[in-house]
């Protein structure tokens, strides 16, 4: 079983709607965790961490589920420009190994 | 800040020859990320780094891989012999301990 697994999709998202994934993570011990974006042949982006109350940035809503080992990231009133691959980011119960899941991609369509 | 600097940006060389990529991190950052990105296999971490010592090489794939931090602005990812299946991009990523990695461009490298 991979660390962390993603649906890789892709998302097909009409413009406007919202899209919510989820990503799974096997150590229970993980300490942090993060959704990264990725553009085509571009390097990941820090989009936002995920705290255990859940939090908001905008448009994006992450969740924590440390009972069932996963998070989650919602998109509303999708844009064009949310097209992308997100990816889950796990940090490790110590010494800071940011492990990736596979990414899902969403396409946001007019 | 610059962000992280790798280079080169692209390399293409024969099968058998030695490969040296760089990374520079950002200044201040005490943690330091190799990662190999495929289509099949996705993002893989190689090894990092924590104030220059090398914590996890599980995920370097095996002795033609090394990777040095000789000091806190600078590492190297070397791969002798390099073979066509290490045709990927290689990415090189910093932070402080708090997780919030800043990745690099990326180095596309292709053997053939």
């Amino acid at each position: 079983r991979k660390e962390v697994e993603q649906d890789p999709g892709p998302f097909n998202v009409p413009e406007g709607a919202t899209v919510a994934f989820n990503c799974t993570y096997s150590n229970s011990a993980s300490q942090s965790f993060f959704w990264y974006r990725q553009d085509c042949r571009k390097e990941p982006k820090l989009l936002m961490s995920v705290y255990s109350s859940g939090n908001e940035d905008g448009r994006f809503t992450a969740q924590l589920n440390r009972a069932s080992q996963y998070i989650s990231l919602l998109i509303r009133d999708s844009k064009l420009s949310d097209s992308a691959t997100y990816l889950c980011v796990v940090n490790g119960a110590a010494g800071n190994k940011l492990t990736f899941g596979g990414g899902t991609r969403v396409l946001v369509k007019p | 800040d610059a962000g992280v600097i790798q280079s080169p940006r692209h390399e293409v060389t024969e099968m058998g020859q030695e490969v040296t990529l760089r990374c520079k991190p950002i200044s201040g950052h005490n943690s330091l990320f190799w990662y190999r990105q495929t289509m099949m296999r996705g993002l893989e971490l190689l090894i990092y780094f924590n104030n220059n010592v090398p914590i996890d090489d599980s995920g370097m794939p095996e002795d033609r891989f090394s990777a040095k931090m000789p000091n806190a602005s600078f590492s190297t990812l070397k791969i002798q012999p390099s073979e066509p299946r290490d045709s990927a991009v290689y990415f090189c990523a910093s932070s402080l301990r708090d997780g919030k990695a800043f990745f690099g461009q990326g180095t596309r490298l292709t053997v053939v």
